[in-house]
């Protein structure tokens, strides 16, 4: 267990619906990144959060947004989801943010039908 | 700037024989050069790191070799055993660039046969 927790581990939703993403940070850490994984695409930079904070935005769609509460987790949603929004999405946190040593969850595998 | 490029995209390697695994970089404001390691199922884990003034960095049987004049950097793991089969991700931060995390390579799938 790497102490970030993701949920829900799987989901499955059709075409144009909405779903959100949960992360649990490490205990202590302040900086949450998102990712994405797709076979063909790698890990992709999503957004960072830091202690509340959007610190950082990468190749975030528009239909894609993120949140960082004040206990520290952080939620992603995805919205009007298309076929090729399916892949995993990782979480990772750090202590800092200006650090390389991310520790990541197990991720949300997404399947879009 | 800011990809990192990976090579080869998978490799097999026999039980005993060494791994390699090439990286390159192009901006040069990069301060970390971590590699991290993904098992199937599971988040990628932070491997070894290297700093940009270092040449060489060794964890055991993992080595990280780092030319910065060519700005390239490479993963040798000695003695592989099946347990490190695993997808290999080099990676690069910096802490004085405009977007401070981690940008990964596209990955390496290392499968070590017996």
């Amino acid at each position: 267990d790497s102490g970030v927790t993701q949920t829900p581990k799987h989901l499955i939703t059709a075409t144009g619906q909405r779903v959100t993403l949960r992360c649990s940070p490490r205990s202590g850490d302040l900086s949450v990144y998102w990712y994405q994984q797709s076979l063909d695409q790698g890990l992709q930079f999503l957004i960072q959060y830091y202690n509340g904070e959007e610190r950082a935005k990468g190749n975030i769609l528009e239909r894609f947004s993120a949140q960082q509460f004040p206990d520290l987790h952080s939620e992603l949603n995805l919205s009007s989801l298309e076929l090729g929004d399916s892949a995993l999405y990782f979480c990772a946190s750090s202590a800092s943010a200006e650090n390389y040593g991310y520790t990541f969850g197990s991720g949300t595998r997404l399947t879009v039908v | 700037q800011q990809q990192v490029k990976q090579s080869p995209q998978s490799l097999i390697v026999q039980k005993g024989g060494i791994s390699i695994i090439n990286c390159a970089y192009e901006n040069t404001a990069f301060d970390y050069f971590p590699w991290y390691q993904q098992f199937p199922g599971k988040g990628p884990a932070l491997l070894i790191a290297i700093r940009p003034d270092v040449s060489e960095k060794k964890e055991g049987r993992f080595t990280i070799s780092f030319n910065k004049s060519a700005k390239q950097f490479s993963l040798h793991i000695m003695d592989s055993q099946p347990g490190d089969s695993a997808t290999y991700f080099c990676a690069a931060w910096g802490s004085k660039t405009s977007y401070d995390k981690v940008i990964f390579g596209p990955g390496t799938s290392l499968s070590v046969i017996p």
